[in-house]
């Protein structure tokens, strides 16, 4: 029982490269979801894609785009890393965020630590 | 807005001590309150919920009660261990702009020593 399983685990860019984070679930969830968790300010979301086919802002989206691929995967790219973007990033999944009366719990990945010199 | 405020760490005790980490939110409407766990090298995990007001959430000796007059959702237990060492986060989630969006408080990092 993998869960979500994020990819890769740390990642040191130069300011200005690219990447993608990876991120699937095996939970046949619909919402998937990427965070940003920063010391002292707790975790932010970035993006979410509450079903197959949308996505939308979250709090911090400036300089990150996403791509829900499928049900089971959601990646996060960077275009253009800036040293404000080192922080760690978690992918998170959960049955349904439409609906208020939904199972409320959502599954996280084990993060990927990202440094941007 | 919605926010969640939880006590700075890092919190450090002995083992068999009375653990309470604070936490007190700001919202709008009715939210469920969660507390999340993150133990090293690992993502967060659902240590306990309430969804209303007076509801207790409980799981693995922690308890935690949905106080709506304090706006407050303490963490308590009554003796750790060490292997409770971890960084705790209170979060609520309100139903806000057609979806459910989960608020999270910077983290309380607890060590438990021997």
């Amino acid at each position: 029982n993998a869960g979500v399983t994020q990819t890769p685990k740390f990642q040191v860019l130069k300011t200005g490269q690219s990447m993608t984070l990876q991120c699937a679930q095996d939970m046949n969830h619909n919402s998937m979801y990427w965070y940003r968790q920063d010391p002292g300010m707790g975790l932010r979301l970035i993006y979410y894609s509450a079903s197959e086919g949308t996505t939308d802002k979250g709090e911090v989206p400036n300089g990150y785009n996403v791509s829900r691929l499928n049900k089971r995967e959601f990646s996060l790219r960077l275009e253009s890393a800036a040293p404000s973007q080192t922080s760690v990033y978690f992918c998170a999944s959960s049955e349904d965020s439409y609906s208020p009366l939904t199972n409320e719990k959502l599954f996280f990945g084990s993060g990927t630590q990202l440094s941007v010199l | 807005g919605d926010s969640v405020t939880q006590m700075e760490g890092p919190v450090t005790l002995s083992e068999e001590a009375f653990l309470t980490i604070n936490c007190t939110y700001t919202a709008t409407g009715y939210p469920s309150l969660f507390w999340y766990v993150q133990y090293p090298g690992e993502g967060l995990q659902l240590l306990l919920k309430a969804t209303k007001a007076d509801d207790k959430g409980s799981n693995k000796g922690f308890e935690a009660t949905y106080r709506k007059e304090t706006t407050s959702f303490h963490l308590e237990k009554g003796s750790v261990q060490v292997s409770d060492s971890a960084v705790y986060f209170c979060a609520l989630r309100i139903f806000s702009g057609g979806y459910n969006k989960l608020i999270f408080g910077a983290g309380t990092r607890l060590a438990v020593h021997p």
